[in-house]
């Protein structure tokens, strides 16, 4: 059964820095492009950003671009996302969420962890 | 104000048939990038809905269809259900942006 279960999220402060993880199995990891996709109290989906199978190729969405970098440890089956330079407009829940093989839509996601950017 | 764009809402009787549109640009759905749908219940991660603009994952009710033409595309539903009260989405690739996108979101309510 695939699983994806992302951890690491809380309570920061503006400017401060978080690290997510999102741990997978069930299927090869490693065979898999990654997303990360978060979504806003209320608010609709916002992607963020994606990885290809090996890790050298990453996208960010304009918002987060310089601030987060995604990563992936494939002997490990993780996937991360390093948020630095924090603001309140970061609060969200964050999903991880497996590239289906042909096209970019996500056919599983995880439950997603909560980011709280407030003082 | 996201790259595609969705109404707000969408409301129909069980039973009733309900579209909700996908609008985007020469840079994402006019430019052939393939429109994918997600349904997302209260409280609850997104669902792969439809793929490749009319493909439905396996376990996904044919009461469910997708259609793209130009710079727009459809969810329709027919044989409206209580069960299918959720948010919508469409998502794409953007050229110009070099990046996936969301639509706002759609809210169904079954009356």
């Amino acid at each position: 059964e695939v699983q994806l279960v992302e951890s690491g999220g809380g309570l920061v402060q503006p400017g401060g820095s978080l690290r997510l993880s999102c741990a997978a199995s069930g299927f090869t990891f490693s065979s898999y492009w990654m997303h990360w996709v978060r979504q806003a109290p209320g608010k609709g989906l916002v992607w963020v950003s994606r990885i290809n199978r090996d890790g050298t190729s990453t996208t960010y969405a304009d918002s987060v671009k310089g601030r987060f970098t995604i990563s992936r440890d494939n002997a490990k089956n993780t996937l991360y996302l390093q948020m630095n330079s924090l603001r309140a407009e970061d609060t969200a829940v964050y999903y991880c969420a497996r590239e289906e093989k042909i096209g970019i839509q996500s056919d599983y996601w995880g439950q997603g962890t909560l980011v709280t950017v407030s003082s | 104000q996201s790259v595609l764009t969705q109404p707000p809402s969408v409301s129909g009787a069980p039973g009733q048939r309900v579209t909700i549109s996908c609008t985007g640009s020469t840079s994402n759905i006019g430019a052939n990038y393939d429109v994918h749908w997600y349904q997302q219940l209260p409280g609850t991660a997104p669902k792969l809905l439809i793929y490749g603009n009319n493909n439905r994952p396996s376990g996904v009710p044919d009461r469910f269809s997708g259609s793209k033409s130009g710079t727009s595309a459809s969810l329709a539903i027919t044989g409206l259900q209580a069960e299918d009260e959720a948010d919508y989405y469409c998502q794409s690739y953007d050229s110009r942006l070099s990046g996936v996108v969301f639509g706002g979101g759609t809210k169904l309510t079954v009356l």
